[in-house]
């Protein structure tokens, strides 16, 4: 079993939908949980963090922890042409423990 | 905030010849770097943690003598890839930690350096 799991995708939705990506994660102690987006061809940016149980809004992103079931996600609300990217899911355990990144999720918005 | 440049952002070098790619923390002090690499259409693969002031951790699989690693500051990680040949043509990709402990561990990556060995 992976570390952090995603479904590759693609993703497929069209300009103006709800984006929703998943992910779910082996570590019960993590504590810290990212989402991050990657550009063909360009570096990992940061898009949203969270570290408690819920939602937390930034925006059109929506990020959803629930450690119970060991699942976070992502929603993209209003999806454009350029939210077209992988979206990488990460967790930490803290402590100075590494930052376990699945291996993405290809999002493809249809103009 | 939290801006991590690196350089160069793309080489090109001969079979045998060692590149040394720098990676800086701009706008803050990082006393964790991390070095990635990522083929075309795969995922990222981290090969070693950087600690300022002492030798890095490299993840199973990685040659440290080949790919070497110093962290001589707070500010700034340095790979070396010694006697590159074309199959280590690939995207080079450093971040650095914005906090160690609690619940940060933010990450931020460079732009990323393209290396291509003829």
């Amino acid at each position: 079993q992976k570390e952090v799991e995603q479904n590759s995708g693609p993703l497929s939705v069209p300009e103006g939908a709800i984006a929703s990506l998943n992910c779910t994660y082996s570590d019960r102690g993590s504590q810290s949980f990212f989402w991050y987006r990657q550009y063909s061809g360009k570096s990992p940016e940061l898009i949203m963090s969270i570290y408690s149980n819920g939602d937390k809004e930034d925006g059109r992103f929506t990020a959803q922890l629930n450690k119970a079931s060991q699942y976070v996600s992502l929603l993209i609300r209003d999806s454009q042409p350029s939210d077209s990217a992988t979206y990488l899911c990460a967790v930490n355990r803290g402590g100075g423990f590494k930052t376990i990144f699945g291996a993405g999720t290809r999002l493809f918005v249809k103009a | 905030g939290a801006v991590v440049s690196q350089h160069p952002s793309w080489v090109i070098c001969k079979s045998g010849t060692s590149v040394k790619i720098e990676c800086r923390s701009l706008d803050f002090q990082a006393t964790t770097m991390f070095w990635y690499r990522q083929f075309p259409k795969q995922s990222l693969m981290l090969m070693a943690t950087s600690n300022e002031g002492s030798k890095a951790t490299y993840e199973q699989g990685v040659e440290k003598d080949k790919f070497l690693i110093n962290h001589a500051s707070l500010t700034l990680s340095t790979l070396t890839v010694t006697s590159a040949h074309p199959e280590d043509s690939s995207f080079y990709i450093c971040s650095a930690r914005l906090r160690s402990g609690g619940s940060y561990n933010e990450q931020f990556f460079g732009p990323g350096t393209r290396l291509t060995v003829l």
